[in-house]
């Protein structure tokens, strides 16, 4: 199964800007995710959307951050006023749902660094 | 809620040896679990995954992983280890709340 694809690979940015990450457009898929990787540490679960609302979040999904999924395009995650602790590599996700086991499956990241 | 966690943040083995990386699970409700690979500056990729069918599941690149519910065990197992697997490895747990939860990861290095 393909995987998400997500924009961009890398990205530099200065604490307190704002930062929007992207997946490209899947139109048939209902579950998405973000997760986040600091450093040499483990993949941290963010966020879990489903049928354009948020289904769940974890305690690091604090009012600084967002997703959305206008019209059934990109789905985004956006970081309004970024932090040098939020440097970490962002993965999006999908997953074929719970009748399928829920399968995730990840995109290749986007590397994001706060200076 | 649902966890994992994997006995070993460092495993090194010899090429040709067994490679074994644990995962212990913790569920209220029977779980989906999961191994993931991440090869450096990569992203995380699917090795294998137990959906309540059989125990043994069968993986790509020759691993697989057994499924003990007395023991709230899943670990991953490769008979001969290759240079290539050098990698780190993630377990993961869901359950039909369609969320998933990762372990701290194990780095294997294989030693020629």
């Amino acid at each position: 199964e393909p995987e998400v694809t997500q924009t961009p690979s890398h990205q530099v940015t200065q604490m307190g800007q704002e930062v929007i990450l992207r997946c490209v457009p899947i139109s048939n898929h209902l579950y998405f995710y973000w997760y986040r990787q600091i450093l040499g540490q483990k993949v941290e679960f963010l966020v879990s959307f489903y049928n354009n609302e948020i289904s769940e979040k974890s305690e690091i999904f604090d009012d600084q951050f967002s997703v959305e999924r206008p019209d059934g395009s990109n789905f985004t995650l956006k970081i309004r006023s970024t932090k040098l602790e939020d440097s970490a590599m962002y993965f999006c996700a999908r997953s074929t749902g719970p009748d399928s086991g829920n399968t995730i499956y990840f995109g290749e990241g986007s590397w994001l660094t706060v200076v | 809620a649902q966890s994992v966690t994997q006995l070993g943040s460092h495993v090194s083995v010899s090429e040709g040896a067994l490679v074994l990386l644990r995962c212990n699970y913790s569920s209220s409700v029977p779980p989906y679990l999961f191994w993931y690979v991440q090869y450096p500056n990569q992203g995380l990729q699917l090795l294998l995954k137990y959906t309540s069918a059989a125990t043994l599941v069968k993986g790509i690149n020759g691993f697989e992983a057994e499924f003990k519910k007395s023991e709230t065990s899943f670990h991953l197992t490769k008979p001969s280890a290759h240079m290539s697997d050098a990698a780190e490895y993630f377990c993961a747990v869901s359950t039909n709340n369609n969320d998933m939860r990762f372990g701290a990861g194990t780095r294997l290095t294989v030693k020629p």
